[in-house]
């Protein structure tokens, strides 16, 4: 069974910084590119960043809104996505969700609550 | 950045009903548009990708048409699990999803 598990949020103060992971299963890791979208409350699915798999040499892609702030990264002898978060805002707020992009994004985890507020 | 607007923003149907939803992108994203479903409480599911191609599983009331800035999905009788959050989104230039619909059973 494919599976994606997110772990890592919490609450955390303006400016402060939070690592995401993803573990994931059922799959060959290395051959899907894997992604980190966010849905804050309220508000639509965005897009946030992007790991290519190993054939792109596991090249990263970012959104505007988290360009500099936040790293994806993997290990790939575990199978598991990473989202290093840095200086965080309160506009960071949201559940993030990691997926797996096959032809649009086939599989999601169920998702971490991160809360930025002092 | 490829804007991606949905509408209705909601709509409230009854079981059995066919319901269309629209998604419109900024600019010409081929058939780079995939669709999901969200229910309460869930994550994301995909529907449609390529625009036009169903995932496994999906049932076959669902259906999805379009290319370049204008796609729809359809529901061709809707049922009472189909309430649930539509998200349209767009992988032709990085990604972006629209606004959602928000479908309500009446």
């Amino acid at each position: 069974e494919v599976k994606l598990v997110e772990s890592g949020g919490g609450l955390v103060q303006p400016g402060g910084s939070l690592r995401l992971s993803c573990a994931t299963s059922g799959f060959t890791f290395s051959d899907f590119y894997m992604e980190w979208v966010r849905q804050p409350p309220g508000k639509r699915l965005e897009w946030i960043a992007a790991s290519r798999n190993k054939a792109n040499d596991y090249t990263t892609e970012y959104s505007a809104s988290v360009k500099g702030r936040f790293i994806v990264s993997r290990d790939t002898s575990q199978s598991i996505l990473y989202l290093q978060m840095n200086a965080l805002r309160a506009e960071d707020t949201a559940i993030y969700y990691c997926a797996r992009n096959w032809d649009g994004f086939d599989v999601w985890g169920a998702g971490t609550t991160v809360t930025v507020s002092s | 950045n490829i804007v991606m607007t949905q509408s209705p923003k909601s709509m409230s149907m009854s079981v059995g009903e066919r319901v269309t939803l629209s998604c419109k992108a900024s600019e010409n994203v081929g058939t780079y548009v995939s669709w999901y479903q969200q229910k309460p409480e869930q994550s994301p599911k995909l529907l449609i990708y390529g625009a036009s191609n169903r995932y496994t599983g999906v049932p076959d009331r669902f259906t999805g048409s379009g290319s370049a800035t204008d796609f729809t999905l359809t529901i061709s009788s809707v049922q009472a699990e189909d309430l649930a959050d539509y998200h349209c989104g767009q992988s032709y230039s990085y990604r972006t999803f629209g606004g959602g619909t928000k479908l309500e059973i009446k």
